[in-house]
């Protein structure tokens, strides 16, 4: 079975802080992919990457940047924590276009 | 703008009957459009994959239709069982881009 697997599944920071949210697959998927989930909008794209050392922009990447230097790994920075960031994160990975998703257990991540 | 629409209210059904739940989207034409459960405080999980030349794909008790006149998608769940309660959620790809886009879900309640 895949396995996508978050570093946290709670974190609690503070307000300007640099937060560094974590992961890992084990499938040797190309793809991967950082969605935040907040109630009534659904899941929502921040950033997604196709290749080592490659990224790109989802919806809303403001406030976030992203780290793949190796394929099992996807790392996801909130550069100067803020409130309007407490939220469900999720990571997810693909092996390719046009296949299922597969996610993490997702971090509940609360700025105060 | 490209928009997904799913009952935001939730459906509650009697176990033993058949569930069906429905995608609509606007302003897109997707190569393939996918299912997901979701259970409070976890990631979703993917279930199934129908692609645009296919009317209809089923696993075990799950069937799911795909209209691209109508842009619908009906899912059903046969012989529901409480242990089917959950959030499904539907999202929308196509080929030449890796984003998916995800429908807010509709939560679904099977009373034992």
């Amino acid at each position: 079975d895949v396995k996508v697997t978050q570093s946290s599944r709670y974190l609690v920071k503070r307000t300007g802080e640099k937060v560094f949210l974590e992961c890992v697959q084990d499938m040797d998927h190309e793809n991967m992919f950082w969605y935040r989930q907040d109630p009534g909008l659904g899941l929502r794209l921040i950033y997604f990457s196709y290749d080592v050392k490659m990224k790109e922009k989802g919806d809303i990447p403001e406030g976030y940047s992203v780290s793949r230097e190796k394929k099992e790994r996807f790392s996801l920075i909130l550069e100067s924590a803020s409130t309007n960031q407490t939220s469900m994160y999720l990571c997810a990975s693909t092996p390719g276009q046009g296949r299922g998703a597969f996610f993490g257990q997702g971090t509940r991540l609360t700025v105060v | 703008s490209q928009k997904i629409e799913q009952n935001s209210e939730a459906l509650n059904i009697q176990e033993g009957k058949t569930a069906t739940l429905t995608c609509n989207y606007t302003n897109y034409s997707p190569a393939y459009l996918q299912w997901y459960r979701q259970d409070p405080g976890r990631g979703p999980v993917f279930l199934l994959l129908i692609r645009e030349n296919e009317k209809e794909k089923r696993k075990e008790r799950l069937k799911v239709t795909f209209d691209t006149t109508l842009k619908q998608s009906l899912f059903h769940i046969t012989a529901s069982q409480p242990a089917d309660s959950a959030t499904y959620l539907c999202a929308l790809g196509n080929s030449g881009t890796y984003k998916y886009i995800f429908g807010t879900g509709t939560r679904l309640k099977v009373l034992a």
